[in-house]
């Protein structure tokens, strides 16, 4: 079982409307957690990074939460855009080690106009 | 702008064949890694390195090599390609000593195997 777990696994919006995509982990110990974009056949690019002391981080029409207790997060964009169209990846750090991360399998979101 | 560039885009290789995929960065990062990306499933590391002709392995190593002469150079090796490793490849790197940064990811790199 993945300790990143994500929901949904797609979805579709219309343009202008806004959506809440889910991060559920199991890794511990917790050191932070990030979102990153992935826009098809491109490598991923981050869009936050918050740690287990902070439960909001936002980034333009992009906002993170994060509840360190009961290891949820979310991303919630507002106001979507065509471009937003792209895949959305959960990762969680352990002990801030190179090769600690463990990532989900992303939510593929879809803005139609 | 960090830039992270990887030798091909897309690869057709037949089973059996030795593949090189390369991987050039320019920012001086310490950092290299190499990723594997599966439908369904996370980014799952193959290999790793945080200095020049230094390397871990990360949690998928096996049928793969890796290497690193230079420092803004990483390249991942299948020795002898099979079929199960049809996947998309991706290498980030990032710094080592600022680790809460953002590792920053190469375009990826779409392997078939035949």
């Amino acid at each position: 079982k993945n300790q990143v777990e994500q929901s949904p696994q797609s979805l579709i919006i219309l343009e202008g409307k806004n959506c809440t995509l889910q991060c559920n982990y199991t890794v511990s110990p917790f050191s932070n957690l990030r979102w990153y974009k992935q826009d098809t056949g491109r490598g991923p690019v981050s869009l936050t990074i918050m740690t287990f002391s902070e439960n909001t981080k936002s980034n333009g029409r992009y906002t993170a939460t994060l509840d360190a207790d009961t290891k949820q997060s979310s991303l919630h964009i507002t106001a979507s855009q065509l471009s937003d169209s792209a895949s959305y990846i959960c990762v969680v750090s352990m002990l801030e080690l190179a090769n600690d991360m463990r990532f989900g399998a992303g939510t593929r979101l879809t803005v139609k106009p | 702008d960090v830039k992270v560039t990887q030798s091909s885009r897309y690869l057709v290789k037949r089973t059996g064949e030795k593949v090189f995929l390369e991987c050039v960065q320019d920012m001086d990062h310490e950092n290299m890694f190499w990723y594997r990306q599966d439908p369904g499933l996370g980014l799952r590391l193959i290999y790793f390195s945080y200095d020049v002709k230094m390397k871990e392995k990360g949690d998928i190593p096996e049928g793969y090599s890796v290497s690193r002469e230079k420092k803004e150079r990483f390249s991942l090796i299948l020795e002898s390609a099979s079929t199960n490793q049809t996947s998309m490849y991706l290498c980030a790197s990032s710094f080592v000593y600022r680790l809460r940064e953002t590792q920053y990811f190469g375009p990826g790199t779409r392997l078939l195997v035949l």
